[in-house]
């Protein structure tokens, strides 16, 4: 299995443009993550998908932020406009429920940097 | 008082040494325990899991659990350098969409 799919790795944007991030969960997972992590606060859920509807997005820093996942194969993160404080690594993971329940899977995450 | 609590550390433990790390978690319907580890500029991996009281082993790691006490430890046996890393612990209180809930990591150093 390729395991999560995340893109870009790194971006590096200014203040004000738009930025998406884009995540491949692994087949067959039903449930998608997405972090942010920084030194400062550690690792922050943003919002989570189970089949493919937004469960809980209390997590969102601010309405500049908006999620999307339009199949189950496939979730978007965008910040519109982006600040500087928006630098952080954020992740994507994905689980399935089952057997092994709730595991979940990390993508290599994108680093985003905005000066 | 955060849900999931975890000495931050660092944590220095010799080579060959047992590391021991320790977590504990508020007073809720809990059902899944996990251990994550995370390298420098990593993304976190999963490394163990732990459903029921007690004791489980996977190699050189023993995941425990004791829900009467709210806490769940791991332990690394015969530490190695390249275990170094900071460790994440995470519990999912049994929610359908299978959301856990992360601790803030305590950093593990194994010294040569």
């Amino acid at each position: 299995d390729a395991g999560v799919i995340q893109s870009p790795r790194h971006e590096v944007t200014e203040m004000g443009q738009e930025v998406t991030l884009r995540c491949k969960p692994i087949s067959g997972h039903n449930s998608l993550f997405w972090y942010r992590q920084t030194m400062m606060r550690g690792l922050e859920l943003l919002i989570y998908f189970n089949n493919n509807v937004p469960i809980d997005d209390s997590g969102m820093p601010e309405d500049r932020f908006s999620a999307k996942m339009p199949n189950a194969s496939f979730s978007t993160l965008k910040i519109q406009p982006s600040e500087p404080r928006d630098s952080a690594v954020y992740f994507c993971a994905s689980s399935s429920r089952g057997h092994a329940s709730y595991e979940q899977y990390f993508g290599p995450g994108t680093r985003l940097t905005v000066t | 008082q955060k849900e999931v609590e975890q000495n931050s550390g660092p944590l220095s433990v010799p080579e060959g040494a047992i590391a021991s790390l320790n977590c504990t978690y508020s007073d809720r319907v809990s059902q899944s325990f996990f251990w994550y580890r995370q390298y420098s500029g990593k993304s976190p991996e999963l490394i163990m899991s732990i459903y029921s009281n007690g004791d489980k082993e996977d190699g050189r790691f023993t995941a425990q659990l004791n829900k009467a006490s709210q806490y769940v430890s791991l332990l690394i046996r015969d530490s190695q350098p390249s275990d170094s890393a900071t460790y994440l612990c995470a519990v999912n209180y049994n929610t359908n969409a299978g959301k856990s809930t992360f601790g803030d990591g305590t950093t593990l150093t194994v010294k040569p």
